[in-house]
């Protein structure tokens, strides 16, 4: 069985430019979420993707954006970075939003560093 | 407004020494309570899931236990393989949301 995989693992970027980080999902899983962990919080929502469509989005402006593709695999995009952008971006498979027993597994994550 | 508090920010165990985290939540209508271990720059790892009340899950020196409106993780005799920041989650009825508590920072002293 394969674990979530996410790339890059770090990534410096420097403000109002744009980035694109990427997911794989777990094998069986077709529902994947992201989440930003700024240092010493817990993760926050962000957005969740089912069969490619945005299935629920947190507090975040609209310059979050992600996709999904048939695969499951997934990206996140952030266009004109802020300072505040600076953290671990987390991503997390899980079966599709109904099963039970709801398990979601998360990858290493990505680590961005806005200058 | 939902929300998830964890208690203590930190804690210091001798080893050896058992105690609990609390989590405590407030949401409309829970549809599953998550508890995550997380290592230093490392992603969460998924460790229990508990949805009704009076439910126990187990694992290894760790046992998380859930009421209408918290849980607990007991640690039991831990050891400092068991240092990292414990996190709790909460995933509600109204949505697929998951919101998270800041989590506890646990360190088990040699």
């Amino acid at each position: 069985e394969t674990g979530v995989t996410q790339s890059p693992t770090h990534l410096i970027k420097t403000r109002g430019q744009q980035v694109t980080l990427r997911c794989s999902s777990q094998s069986g899983h077709n529902t994947v979420s992201w989440y930003q962990q700024a240092l010493g919080q817990g993760p926050q929502f962000i957005f969740q993707y089912y069969r490619e469509e945005e299935n629920g989005r947190g507090n975040f402006p609209p310059r979050f954006s992600g996709l999904q593709f048939p695969n499951y695999s997934s990206e996140l995009n952030v266009n004109a970075l802020e300072l505040d952008d600076s953290a671990l971006y987390l991503c997390a498979s899980s079966p599709y939003p109904g099963a039970s027993p709801y398990e979601q597994y998360f990858g290493p994550g990505t680590r961005l560093t806005v200058t | 407004e939902d929300q998830v508090t964890q208690s203590p920010e930190a804690l210091r165990l001798q080893e050896g020494e058992s105690s609990s985290l609390n989590c405590s939540y407030t949401v409309s209508g829970l549809r599953g309570l998550f508890w995550y271990r997380q290592d230093p720059g490392k992603g969460p790892e998924f460790l229990f899931t508990l949805y009704s009340a009076g439910e126990e899950k187990e694992k290894e020196r760790l046992k998380a236990t859930l009421t209408k409106k918290e849980s607990f993780l007991h640690i039991t005799a831990p050891k400092p393989e068991d240092s990292a920041t414990y996190l709790c989650a909460v995933r509600e009825n109204r949505d697929d949301k998951i919101i998270f508590g800041k989590g506890t920072r646990l360190h088990i002293l040699p």
